[in-house]
């Protein structure tokens, strides 16, 4: 069974442009996750997606939205880009939603943000 | 909320020694745990998983964890270290609809 995908794996944006990150989840995967991961923050919770519906928000400013599709594919969109944002961009998916479902990992889209 | 705490942010240990990467979780309620490692440039993979079936959860590569509930912890341990287990180790919790991460711990491994 073919694991999580990301793409791209490897972006470079100046400030103020926008990006689009994509994630095709394990087949038979319904709930997708994406985090940010930076040094100085580590692992952080952006937003959970299930059925095509977000279940989950973090702590994010309006400038960070995803969407999932009908095939459980996942979008994340950054909007104004800064610097801060320069991060490793983490997909996951998981069978369902809830604690008890573990997620499996695609190897993350490095942004660099200029 | 909820929330999960790795002691040392940077563990070293010798090639054929003991690990040991703690962790520290606070709930009422018992939740799911994982550990969760991630080597460079790569995403994170999962070590194993505590689900209440069996306090000591044995995972791949040799890492095992115990849950004790009495002191809210699911520490992880290898009995032998071996220069490939170098990487961050990350501890996590899923309860109702959330996942926390802990804040990761990276493993050296010296020769």
């Amino acid at each position: 069974k073919a694991g999580v995908t990301q793409t791209p794996r490897y972006l470079i944006k100046t400030r103020g442009q926008q990006v689009t990150l994509s994630c095709s989840p394990i087949s038979g995967h319904r709930s997708v996750s994406w985090y940010q991961q930076t040094p100085g923050q580590g692992l952080q919770f952006l937003f959970e997606y299930f059925s095509e519906t977000q279940r989950n928000k973090g702590n994010f400013p309006g400038r960070f939205s995803g969407r999932q599709f009908s095939n459980s594919r996942s979008e994340m969109n950054v909007s104004t880009l800064e610097l801060g944002d320069s991060a490793l961009y983490l997909c996951a998916s998981s069978w369902g939603t809830g604690g008890d479902n573990e997620q499996f990992f695609g190897p993350g889209t490095r942004l660099t943000v200029l | 909320a909820q929330s999960v705490t790795q002691l040392g942010s940077h563990v070293s240990v010798s090639e054929g020694a003991l690990v040991l990467l703690r962790c520290n979780y606070s709930s009422s309620v018992p939740p799911y745990l994982f550990w969760y490692v991630q080597y460079p440039n790569q995403g994170l993979q999962l070590l194993l998983k505590y689900t209440s079936a069996a306090t000591l959860v044995k995972g791949i590569n040799g890492f095992e964890a115990e849950f004790k509930k009495s002191e809210t912890s699911f520490h992880l341990t290898k009995p032998s270290a071996h220069m490939s287990d170098a990487a961050e180790y990350f501890c996590a919790v899923g309860y109702g609809q959330n996942f926390v991460f802990g804040p990761g711990t990276r493993l050296s491994v010296l020769p």
